[in-house]
């Protein structure tokens, strides 16, 4: 069974700073592409960012609003996505998702519990 | 970017009944990129359908994917109670959602 833990979450002043975790099992990691969703309160999904495998060059692809202020990393030898977040808004405010890019075209074949990150003063 | 448009924004159905859920793409969209979502309240969303057509494991065979180009189409033959639940369209970035009530 494929699980994803997120964890990290919390309440951050704006221009802040957060780093998300998200431990996988039950796939091969080192061939996962990972994505993280996030879901504002009471609103739909948004694609957050990408990381592909070390074997596709560890690329990273991130979502307009997020990009230049959000890095994704990933360590395989902890089964590890990484969520970087900085210059945080009161926008950033969501619950995020780690993904498992099951294909390579954006389809999300497993998600996480979520963790929920509050940005506020 | 492509910007996903889903209609209508709420259908309420009984049980039983056929329920026919629309995404609409602004260009065209491979079929490899559309899948569809399930999100109960307080849950995470779930895969129901990958490259337009397929079926996740485990989803149930009432639940079908069909179209291409920049229309796509969600159909879910015989509603039951516990398909009541927000329906996500997504090439990259999501669709703003459908939700399907039961009355």
């Amino acid at each position: 069974e494929v699980q994803l833990v997120e964890s990290g979450g919390g309440l951050v002043k704006p221009g802040g700073s957060l780093r998300l975790s998200c431990v996988v099992s039950g796939l091969n990691f080192n061939d996962a592409w990972m994505s993280w969703v996030r879901q504002a309160p009471g609103k739909g999904l948004e694609w957050v960012g990408r990381i592909k495998s070390k074997g596709s060059g560890e690329t990273t692809d991130y979502a307009a609003p997020v990009k230049g202020r959000f890095t994704i990393s990933r360590d395989d030898s902890k089964n590890t996505v990484y969520l970087q977040m900085n210059s945080l808004k009161t926008e950033d405010a969501a619950v995020y998702y780690c993904t498992h890019d099951g294909n390579g075209y954006y389809n999300f074949y497993s998600w996480g519990q979520g963790t929920l990150v509050t940005v506020s003063s | 970017e492509i910007v996903l448009t889903q209609s209508p924004g709420t259908v309420s159905l009984s049980p039983g009944e056929r329920a026919t859920l629309s995404c609409r793409a602004t260009q065209s969209v491979s079929s490899n990129y559309l899948a569809w979502y399930q999100q109960k309240p307080g849950q995470a969303p779930r895969l129901l359908i990958y490259a337009a057509s397929n079926r996740a494991t485990g989803i149930p065979d009432r639940f079908s994917g069909s179209g291409s180009g920049t229309d796509f189409t969600l159909t879910i033959s015989r509603l039951e109670p516990e398909d009541s639940a927000m329906y996500y369209c997504q090439q990259q970035m999501f669709g703003q959602g459908t939700k399907v009530e039961i009355k």
